[in-house]
């Protein structure tokens, strides 16, 4: 089956500095890949949308200058949190879109919980 | 918007079948799944069912959905201690070719499998 990887799985951060959190598509390519935010006892909320090559499409409220995405390869997308504070700690989860098959399915990583000091 | 809303908890005991139910606004809404979430774990995708079906059987796994009252259920037959997580339905936000694969989430229902 199709598997993506997520790195870091948790990862501990002092207020003002950057994270990165890499999301990989081990054995397909992904032409898209969605990045969604989980906070404690609530849903996943889509962040953005990454398409391999092009610029990211950010949902409404989130601040693209702060939350960073490149996907520049077709099994690579990574997702920076610029300047992090503790309101930005939340479990950030990737999922890529395997082909451009009619019938949607998609592949989620494992998450990273993300805590800022 | 779109909306989508699941309860909160459910708890059964081991052997007998869990009903988890949702509930959608979009009436465009082409697909619509259900992810399973185990704890620290990313996403499990364990069923779908397009929106022109009325049922999905897939082992101990049946999907009802009411496309009129905008409402679809999970039924786990004999359910295990294992099956314990969270259940997510989520249904399409775009059209019927969903090329942009926007998926819109419920809350997450937190199934509790009492031995």
């Amino acid at each position: 089956g199709a598997v993506v990887s997520q790195h870091p799985s948790w990862v501990i951060c002092k207020s003002g500095t950057s994270v990165k959190i890499e999301c990989r598509s081990l054995d397909f390519q992904a032409t898209t890949m969605f990045w969604y935010r989980q906070f404690p006892k609530q849903s996943l909320m889509l962040m953005a949308t990454s398409n391999e090559g092009s610029k990211a499409t950010y949902e409404q409220g989130v601040e693209k200058d702060k939350f960073l995405i490149n996907h520049a390869s077709l099994t690579l997308s990574t997702l920076t949190v610029t300047s992090a504070h503790p309101e930005d700690s939340s479990f950030y989860i990737c999922s890529a879109r395997k082909g451009r098959q009619y019938n949607e399915k998609l592949f989620f990583g494992s998450g990273t919980q993300l805590s800022v000091l | 918007g779109e909306d989508v809303e699941q309860s909160l908890f459910l708890s059964v005991r081991e052997g007998d079948s869990s009903v988890i139910n949702c509930t959608y606004t979009d009436s465009s809404s082409t697909y619509l799944y259900w992810y399973k979430q185990e704890p620290g774990a990313g996403l499990q995708l364990l069923t779908y069912i397009f929106s022109n079906m009325d049922m999905k059987q897939d082992q101990r796994l049946t999907v009802l959905l009411n496309k009129k009252d905008k409402h679809l259920s999970l039924r786990i037959a004999d359910t295990q201690t294992g099956d314990s997580a969270i259940y997510f339905c989520a249904e399409s936000g775009y059209g019927i070719y969903n090329q942009g694969g926007k998926l819109i989430f419920g809350q997450g229902t937190e199934l509790s499998v009492k031995p």
